[in-house]
C-alpha cells in the first residue's frame, strides 16, 4: 500500500532533550515536506527537500533540522525542543512537479 | 508571492443542503490547485484536483473547477452528508505548495 509512515504518532518529552521524527514513504517520490499545524494557524510549511541531498527552508525552520540521505526517508530532527513547538506535525510527499500530496498519519508533538 | 485565500468559517449546515466553500489564489504562472479533506484526529487527504484552466475536479460527489479569469476554485457539493464534517483546505501547487487556513464544516442531522 502507497503510504507515508511518521513515527511517533504520540510523543511527550522535556525542553532541550533532542528528538526525532521519523518519516518514510513507499512511493519513489522525489518531493518530501514537513508542517506543523496549529490552532488558528493552519498548516505552515518547516523543511521540505526536492530530492537527496537537496533541502530548503520553509516558512518557520527555526529550531528544527531534517536531513534527506536516502529517497524514502525525511526525518525532523528538534536539537533542543521547546514548549513552543508543542504541535501537530504531517510529513508528506509527492512524486511530479504538479502533483498532489500524500501525508503522514501526524505526530502530536508535546514539549514540557 | 503565491497565496490562498478561503472563507474560514465554521461552516454549519442540515443534512442534504447545498455546499459552497469559496477559495481563490494569487500565483505566478499557472500553479495546480487542490482541495485537501482533514477528518477528526486523522491527516489530510486529496480529495480533488485540477491542473490547468477550467479543469473541473470531482471526487465523492463534491466538484471544483479552476477559472482561471477569477482566480478561483470553489468546493461545491449539491447534498452534504453528516460524514462530511471535516476542515477542508485548498491548496496550489507552483514552486512550492502553499495552503488556505481551512475550512470547518459542520453537517447536523
Amino acid at each position: 500500500e502507497a503510504q507515508v509512515t511518521q513515527n511517533p504518532r504520540y510523543l511527550i518529552t522535556v525542553t532541550g532533550k533532542k528528538l526525532t521524527v521519523t518519516c518514510s514513504q513507499n512511493m519513489n517520490h522525489e518531493y518530501m515536506s514537513w508542517y506543523r499545524q496549529d490552532p488558528g494557524l493552519g498548516l505552515r510549511q518547516i523543511y521540505y527537500s526536492m530530492n537527496v541531498e537537496v533541502t530548503d527552508k520553509g516558512d518557520v525552520p527555526e529550531g528544527y533540522k531534517v536531513s534527506r540521505k536516502e529517497k524514502r526517508n525525511f526525518p525532523l530532527i528538534l536539537e533542543s525542543p521547546s514548549p513552543n513547538q508543542t504541535s501537530l506535525y504531517f510529513c508528506a510527499s509527492s512524486a511530479r512537479p504538479n502533483g498532489g500530496y500524500t501525508f503522514g498519519s501526524g505526530t502530536r508533538l508535546t514539549v514540557v | 508571492g503565491d497565496s490562498v485565500t478561503q472563507m474560514e468559517g465554521p461552516v454549519t449546515l442540515s443534512e442534504e443542503a447545498f455546499l459552497t466553500i469559496n477559495c481563490t489564489y494569487t500565483a505566478t504562472g499557472y500553479p495546480s490547485l487542490f482541495w485537501y479533506v482533514q477528518y477528526p484526529g486523522e491527516g489530510l487527504q486529496l480529495l480533488l484536483k485540477a491542473t490547468k484552466a477550467d479543469d473541473k475536479g470531482s471526487n465523492k460527489g463534491f466538484e471544483a473547477t479552476y477559472r482561471k479569469e477569477t482566480t478561483s476554485f470553489h468546493l461545491e457539493k449539491g447534498s452534504v452528508q453528516v460524514s462530511d464534517s471535516a476542515v477542508y483546505f485548498c491548496a496550489l501547487r507552483g514552486q512550492n505548495f502553499v495552503f488556505g487556513p481551512g475550512t470547518r464544516l459542520s453537517v447536523l442531522p
